[in-house]
């Protein structure tokens, strides 16, 4: 059975400071891992999205990396601004759903706060 | 461009009502999707569409039903509630059966079913 896996569960940062969220999962077969962020009642938004062969990818203050080998990826935050409260999905996307598209596999989420 | 919109944003059935919830998007989505998100589990999907008149079942379709007449709405129905369905229901839509396509998420929908 695919699965996400998100540590930790929650984490609580000062402003300016960075922090690094984890991801580990099993989903076969393999197409892209993204993570989003999840406002606290808004839908995830994607933040980056990595294919086998990517092992880092930015956007801003965000950056992920992915080991395909040891089917890691983790999210590391810079400079934490209080609008970054919120929390981090990852999410793994295999290759076929029946009929088309592709399912994605979504981890818990890591709830970050970022306080002053 | 208001991206993928949900209706109502709320809403309180008692056991055994019925409601249709709403989902448009403007952006020229083949796919579509509806998800429901709990507490301390991942977002999991319920029904998708890939392509307008066609539907299949997702993950936990059992007590959902969904129906796309129109290319850019998909509605998600629930028959006969149960306390079972209270939950947060997310619409999304993506481009197409592309590897990096993105899908693109509505504000969602919190049922409450008392």
């Amino acid at each position: 059975k695919n699965q996400v896996e998100q540590s930790p569960q929650s984490l609580i940062i000062l402003e300016g400071k960075n922090c690094t969220l984890q991801c580990n999962y099993t989903v076969s077969p393999f197409s892209n891992l993204r993570w989003y962020k999840q406002d606290t009642g808004r839908g995830p938004v994607s933040l980056t999205i990595m294919t086998f062969s990517e092992n880092t990818k930015s956007n801003g203050r965000y950056t992920a990396t992915l080991d395909a080998d040891t089917k890691q990826s983790s999210l590391h935050i810079t400079a934490s601004q209080l609008s970054d409260s919120a929390s981090y999905i990852c999410v793994v996307s295999d290759r076929g759903l029946t009929g088309g598209g592709n399912k994605l596999t979504f981890g818990t989420g890591t709830q970050l706060k970022v306080e002053l | 461009n208001a991206g993928v919109t949900q209706t109502p944003k709320f809403r309180v059935l008692k056991t055994g009502q019925s409601m249709t919830l709403l989902c448009a998007q403007d952006m020229n989505h083949e796919y579509m999707y509806w998800y429901r998100q709990d507490p301390g589990m991942g977002l999991r999907l319920i029904h998708y569409s890939v392509g307008e008149g066609t539907t299949a079942k997702g993950e936990v379709p059992d007590g959902y039903n969904v129906s796309r007449l129109k290319k850019q709405n998909f509605l998600l129905g629930l028959e006969s509630a149960a306390p079972s369905q209270t939950s947060v229901y997310f619409c999304a839509s993506s481009y197409g059966q592309v590897g990096g396509e993105t899908q693109y998420f509505g504000p969602g929908t919190r049922l409450l079913v008392l």
